[in-house]
């Protein structure tokens, strides 16, 4: 089946130490997008990427940093240097749709980060 | 600037119909997104509209005028399972979602 992984659902980890966290999607999608999102917000963007080897910041890229070495992997590490890092963070994908010209992003299932 | 406003909570009674509101004031526009988004899972697709109009899915409809800049979620039949956080989402430049805070829907029986 086609889609986006992220693992793990949940993740702990200890003030000062930097996550990765992995965003995997079988789906051949150009762009791939991660998100945050607080409790009771919407959603953020962090950084999106529109093709491979190429990047852009988000809104709130303070802390975190990502690369893209292949179309279908878009990992985003949470860096000691993010204040408040606790939240559940989606990734997303997405590809122009030739017959409906919708841009439609595909999320994956999240990762709820917990740090102490 | 770049805003998109929606009501924090709405409730409503199963089977009945429901409309969520949003205005949006975003840059490049290309359209506006509507996902459905249960606790604690990632969202859903309900909707696009790019163009000015009503669009019908099912029991899902939804509503956009660019000269506005506003579009609502039209939700009839209500199910205890439409509980739920609404997002309207404007698409900008370079495919980026810009998202609303959501609207919790609160169906009861």
């Amino acid at each position: 089946d086609g889609g986006i992984t992220q693992s793990p659902k949940y993740l702990f980890r200890k003030e000062g130490q930097n996550v990765t966290l992995s965003c995997e999607q079988n789906l051949n999608h150009d762009a791939m997008y991660w998100y945050r999102q607080d409790p009771g917000q919407g959603l953020r963007l962090i950084y999106y990427s529109q093709i491979v080897n190429d990047f852009q910041k988000g809104d709130i890229a303070e802390g975190y940093s990502v690369s893209r070495e292949k179309k279908e992997s878009f990992p985003l590490t949470v860096t000691s240097a993010q204040k408040n890092p606790t939240a559940f963070y989606l990734c997303a994908s997405s590809n122009r749709e030739r017959t409906s010209g919708s841009y439609e992003q595909y999320f994956g299932p999240g990762t709820r980060l917990t740090v102490t | 600037g770049q805003n998109i406003d929606q009501p924090t909570e709405m409730t409503a009674t199963e089977g009945a119909i429901v409309q969520i509101n949003c205005t949006y004031q975003t840059s490049g526009f290309n359209g506006l997104f509507w996902y459905q988004q249960h606790a604690g899972e990632a969202p859903t697709f309900l909707s696009y509209n790019v163009l000015d109009g009503l669009e019908e899915k099912g029991r899902f409809s939804s509503f956009l005028s660019r000269s506005k800049g506003y579009s609502y979620l039209l939700l009839k039949e209500l199910q205890m399972k439409d509980s739920a956080s609404y997002l309207c989402a404007s698409l900008g430049g370079y495919n980026k979602l810009i998202f609303g805070a959501g609207t919790r829907l609160a169906v009861h029986p």
